[in-house]
């Protein structure tokens, strides 16, 4: 069955930076776009990256332009999402989430993980 | 940007009542639709895609309908286990969520 593990979350000041992984199995990895989406506590939902199935493309959120960088080591089944310049308002519930198209990226999420708290705080 | 915005906030219903949640977009978006259900404490699930099309395992009494800017979920009859907070999301160029209807038993 497809699984994603998040790894990698936890307090950190403002200004330092934190890198997420996101480990996967049950489904050919290397054939599927893969996103991060977080949840604010006691919020809604927000779309922050997305790296293609080869890791070549890659698109961000305004919110994290600049900051964060998304990538994939397909040999590993594992994606990543290196975070610097850390904000009070990243504090959030980190998930990622597999792309439903293969190879095409459909933009819409049929698994997710079980997400990676972050919390940005002095 | 296109704004993706939902109605109602919340509701309060009863088991078996017909159960509607309604999600405009700011511009059109044809049929790029999902919705997703997250219960309390769990990680969102994948309801609706397509605007109309629905996911594998889905109970049939979900449904979702519409295309350009309005769309609709609709729970034909209401249960106990349907209680959570239900989101849309535009599907095409940058995915955007809806706020959210929480949806809760009367």
């Amino acid at each position: 069955q497809v699984q994603l593990v998040e790894s990698g979350g936890g307090v950190v000041q403002p200004g330092r930076s934190l890198r997420l992984s996101c480990a996967a199995s049950g489904f050919t990895f290397g054939s599927y776009a893969v996103h991060w989406v977080r949840q604010a506590p006691g919020k809604g939902l927000e779309w922050v990256a997305v790296v293609s199935h080869d890791g070549k493309n890659k698109y961000y959120a305004d919110s994290v332009k600049g900051r964060f960088t998304v990538s994939r080591d397909n040999s590993k089944n594992t994606l990543f999402l290196e975070m610097n310049s850390l904000r009070a308002e990243d504090t959030a519930v980190y998930y990622c989430a597999k792309d439903f198209g293969t190879i095409v990226v459909l933009m819409f999420f049929d698994y997710w993980g079980q997400g990676t708290l972050v919390t940005v705080s002095s | 940007d296109i704004q993706m915005t939902q109605s109602p906030s919340s509701l309060s219903a009863s088991v078996g009542d017909r159960v509607t949640i309604t999600c405009r977009a700011s511009q059109g978006i044809r049929n790029h639709l999902a919705w997703y259900q997250q219960k309390p404490g769990k990680v969102p699930n994948l309801l609706i895609y397509g605007a109309s099309t629905l996911q594998s395992g889905v109970p049939s009494r979900f449904s979702g309908s519409g295309s350009g800017t309005d769309f609709t979920l609709t729970i034909s009859s209401l249960q106990p286990e349907d209680v959570a907070t239900y989101y849309c999301q535009r599907s095409n160029s940058v995915p955007t969520f809806g706020g959210g209807t929480k949806v809760e038993i009367k």
